[in-house]
């Protein structure tokens, strides 16, 4: 199984900053098989970047994915108040199985 | 426009079984897989496996063998998830999510649905 550890666990920020969070893979994922999401409190997680860099619709283009291999990050430029959320990483590389990172939660500072 | 959803909340005992249900519209229901994620509480998701509602074949995560179930209808647009012998630790909402396997991602989810384990 493809483990997927995500750093740091809370990441404390002010609003116009930017947060830069990391995905890192047991074993090298294919781009195209990793995404990102953001869960707010009380709601489903929403989907945010596919193919590690591919934005989802409607999503703000503050928010850009990259990385390859077993290294992956998530920045948001200029931390927007609705930002302040937990974010998961997800990998499908090993389909039929898939599995999710333990969550970065961005608290405000 | 996509809508996913689900069941409403379920209270059940140890040992008991839950089915979770999570309609879906607006799409066409067997062009795309349907996963199973659950979350207990102040956790992250976790991955329970999926069902292609084309051919109703599923794959499950190996720590669910033997006590989970995911099912169809195809007439009424409906999957399904039975989760049997219920403990404590079973506790949490449970989502269904569409694989979008031209995005590879989940682009909708149900509005999840809480299952309490309780004596």
């Amino acid at each position: 199984e493809i483990v997927l550890t995500q750093s740091p666990g809370t990441l404390s920020l002010s609003p116009g900053e930017r947060a830069t969070l990391s995905c890192r893979a047991s074993q090298s994922v294919s781009s195209t098989y990793l995404a990102w999401y953001q869960q707010k409190p009380g709601q489903a997680p929403r989907l945010l970047i596919y193919g590690a860099s591919s934005r989802a619709t409607g999503v703000p283009d503050r928010f850009t994915g990259s990385g390859s291999g077993t290294d992956f990050t998530l920045t948001i430029s200029g931390l927007e108040p609705e930002d302040f959320a937990v974010y998961y990483c997800q990998q499908s590389y090993s389909s039929p199985t898939y599995t999710f990172g333990q969550g970065t939660k961005l608290e405000i500072k | 426009q996509v809508q996913v959803v689900q069941s409403g909340a379920e209270v059940k005992k140890p040992g008991a079984s839950v089915k979770v249900s999570c309609k879906a519209s607006g799409y066409t229901f067997t062009g795309y897989y349907m996963h199973w994620v659950r979350q207990a509480p102040g956790q992250g998701p976790e991955w329970m496996g999926w069902i292609n509602p084309n051919s109703g074949g599923t794959h499950y995560a190996q720590r669910f063998q033997g006590r989970v179930t995911m099912t169809r209808d195809t007439s009424i647009s409906t999957v399904y998830m039975e989760l049997s012998r219920l403990r404590s630790d079973d506790t949490a909402v449970y989502y269904c999510a569409r694989d979008n396997a031209i995005v590879v991602g989940f682009d909708y989810w149900g509005q999840g649905t809480l299952v309490t384990v309780s004596s």
